[in-house]
């Protein structure tokens, strides 16, 4: 079986400050890692993913991420956040098996970058 | 834009009715997973079709059923309806031959009453 904890639930930062988003996760099998991002009234948009290979992923809008197996963590980085980047952020797993096609999904964490 | 569409966007409906949501898949892309989404929750996989048929399930009951039609569309129904079953219900759909990335439409969000 397959979980995913997301250790804050909400995020404040202030603009230009460096932010952390915490996700651990669980399972027995190989997996492949992903993050996505949730704007309000809308879907769900791919952040970035890990797969395999290297274990320092960079995605879209700045943001990099870090799978660590030992710890079994893949916590989601960025240096200088901005205003644009409130939202919800989600941690989400599958194994390799299916693919992105059967996602767990995190409960989530609302980052909120404060002027 | 990803190009998957869900229909409609906002729909009420009352306890015990019975409702069909529908997802117009991105062009190329030829299985469909559906989710519930709780208010302040994170998504929930409900079950997944490839090639017509459903082909991976998660933990909800039976009257939570769904089509994929030759164009690789697909509906989720959901019979008898419940309060909690009041959630947006978010779309997924994968590329024939890379199942590496799922990209979502906007949802549909359910309000039983």
């Amino acid at each position: 079986a397959q979980s995913v904890t997301q250790l804050d639930s909400q995020v404040p930062v202030f603009e230009e400050a460096p932010v952390e988003l915490r996700c651990n996760y669980s399972s027995s099998v190989s997996v492949y890692l992903f993050w996505y991002v949730q704007y309000p009234n809308q879907g769900l948009q791919l952040l970035l993913k890990y797969l395999s290979g290297s274990t320092l992923v960079k995605g879209i809008n700045g943001f990099e991420a870090e799978f660590n197996k030992s710890q079994t963590s893949f916590h989601l980085r960025k240096p200088s956040v901005h205003i644009s980047d409130t939202a919800e952020y989600f941690c989400a797993v599958s194994d390799g098996g299916t693919g992105a096609n059967n996602l767990f999904f995190g409960t989530g964490t609302r980052l909120t970058v404060i002027p | 834009e990803t190009g998957v569409t869900q229909s409609p966007t906002h729909l009420i409906k009352t306890r015990g009715q019975q409702v069909t949501l529908r997802c117009s898949s991105q062009s190329g892309h030829n299985t469909v997973s559906w989710y519930q989404q709780a208010l302040g929750q994170g998504p929930q996989f409900i079950f997944q079709y490839y090639r017509e048929e459903e082909n991976g399930r998660g933990n909800f009951p039976p009257r939570f059923s769904g089509l994929q039609f030759p164009n690789y569309s697909s509906e989720l129904n959901v019979n008898a309806l419940e309060l909690d079953d009041s959630a947006l219900y978010l779309c997924a759909s994968t590329p024939r031959g890379l199942n590496t990335e799922a990209f979502f439409g906007q949802g549909t969000r359910l309000t039983v009453v």
